[in-house]
């Protein structure tokens, strides 16, 4: 069966130090993978999407940054925090976004 | 104006009572998600549906493609129902597009 895995659950980090959170799936081939934010009391928002490894497709500038090294494995990066970046963070994968989508447990990421 | 619309932003409801959950959009799409996302923030898809009609358990989606709306229905609703219900559509380029949610609450 597939799972995803994402880690940390929260993370409490300060302005201008780097992020590195990581997201990875098990039991499925070239998925589909998502990066969202949550905001408080906010809708969800699409930061990053991946169609395969290197492929890359940002949604909204920022200084966020997102790799795909391996197949089944996504990063969402900073170099520098900042107390905006602060947010409910969401890896999500899909089949070629023909299937639903199967969300991680999410990083709940406070910037101080 | 959202691409994704949902209607109410927040539905307060007793034990028992049908719930509706409306959500409309203005872009052409593939597929429609319906989610839902509990207090945790934890996130489950409910369905995924491009025409007609699912059902599953206690929950119903309806889609109508050519006026572009569907619905979530809930039916003899229980406080474990209680979450933020998301609508999200695919709309070209294999991305999802996100209405606000709608927050339900209901009381025993």
């Amino acid at each position: 069966s597939q799972t995803i895995h994402q880690w940390p659950a929260t993370l409490v980090q300060p302005v201008g130090s780097p992020l590195s959170l990581e997201c990875t799936v098990e039991g499925t081939s070239n998925p589909n993978l998502y990066w969202y934010r949550q905001a408080a009391g906010r809708g969800l928002q699409l930061l990053f999407y991946s169609v395969g490894i290197g492929q890359i497709s940002s949604e909204v500038p920022q200084n966020l940054s997102a790799s795909r090294p391996q197949d089944r494995q996504f990063i969402l990066s900073s170099k520098k925090l900042l107390l905006s970046d602060s947010g409910f963070y969401l890896c999500a994968w899909s089949v070629q976004g023909r299937s639903p989508l199967h969300f991680g447990n999410g990083t709940r990421l406070t910037v101080t | 104006k959202n691409e994704v619309e949902q209607s109410p932003q927040n539905l307060t409801a007793q034990e028992g009572e049908f719930i509706t959950i409306n959500c409309s959009y203005s872009v052409g799409i593939s597929a429609l998600h319906w989610l839902q996302q509990h207090p945790g923030g934890g996130i489950v898809s409910l369905f995924m549906l491009s025409s007609g009609k699912k059902k599953h358990g206690r929950l119903i989606a309806t889609i109508n493609i050519q006026e572009k709306h569907s619905s979530l229905h809930i039916t003899a609703s229980h406080p474990r129902d209680s979450a933020v219900y998301i609508c999200a559509v695919t709309a070209g380029a294999q991305k999802l597009v996100f209405g606000q949610g709608t927050r339900l609450t209901i009381n025993p």
